[in-house]
């Protein structure tokens, strides 16, 4: 079974240039995440995909960030215009949906940004 | 704000030895996940407890739960080398959401 797939795993970009982050979750999954993981700290909820409509972006700083989930598969992530502190990993992760309770998340390998 | 908050937020050990790790957390939970981090790596997922649980067992590990006192251990036992990473306890609530707290450092030392 083929994994949750993210890319870039990298990315180098000046403040307030923009960059746009693609996750494909694990075939069949309801749910998809993304996490913001700043170094050294645990990953933090951005936003929460049910199919193809959002549970909650409560986190995610709207004025800058922006998510999308098309068909109910694949998702990006975008950022405009980067800030210093948006430098960290960007994950990705899918779960199927268990009678409305979280079960087991897949994370992909993440999408490391830096802002200069 | 992050729920599960772990403890110690480092760990060193030498191989062989046992690792243990606390989790507390503030509100009522459906469960409680366990995750590992390798350097650069995305999380995997280790070991879920239900809030009906007090205790659950995956090869080496150990997980517990009190609910009374809305805290969680994992035990790793006879640590590895290969053990040597970041571990974050999550917090399970319902509309499959998931709350990751700050994480313990583990080095195992060869």
């Amino acid at each position: 079974e083929a994994g949750v797939a993210q890319s870039p795993r990298y990315k180098i970009i000046e403040k307030r240039q923009s960059v746009a982050f693609w996750c494909n979750p694990i075939s069949g999954h309801a749910t998809l995440y993304w996490y913001q993981q700043i170094l050294g700290q645990g990953p933090k909820l951005l936003i929460q995909f049910q199919n193809n409509g959002v549970v909650d972006d409560s986190q995610l700083p709207k004025d800058r960030f922006s998510a999308e989930r098309l068909k109910g598969v694949d998702s990006t992530l975008k950022i405009q215009p980067a800030k210093l502190e948006d430098s960290a990993v960007y994950l990705c992760a899918s779960s199927t949906l268990r009678r409305g309770f979280s079960g087991e998340l897949f994370f992909g390998e993440g999408s490391r940004l830096t802002v200069l | 704000s992050q729920q599960g908050e772990e403890d110690p937020q480092a760990l060193s050990i030498q191989e062989g030895e046992n690792a243990t790790m606390n989790c507390s957390y503030k509100t009522s939970i459906n469960n409680l996940q366990w995750y590992r981090q390798n350097s650069g790596r995305g999380l995997v997922h280790l070991i879920l407890i239900r809030s009906n649980e007090r205790e659950k067992h995956s090869g080496r590990l150990r997980v517990t739960l009190d609910t009374s006192k809305k805290s969680s251990s994992l035990l790793i036992t006879a640590s590895r080398a290969a053990d040597t990473a970041s571990y974050f306890c999550a917090k399970g609530t319902a509309g499959n959401k998931l709350t990751f707290g700050g994480g313990t450092r583990v080095l195992v030392k060869p």
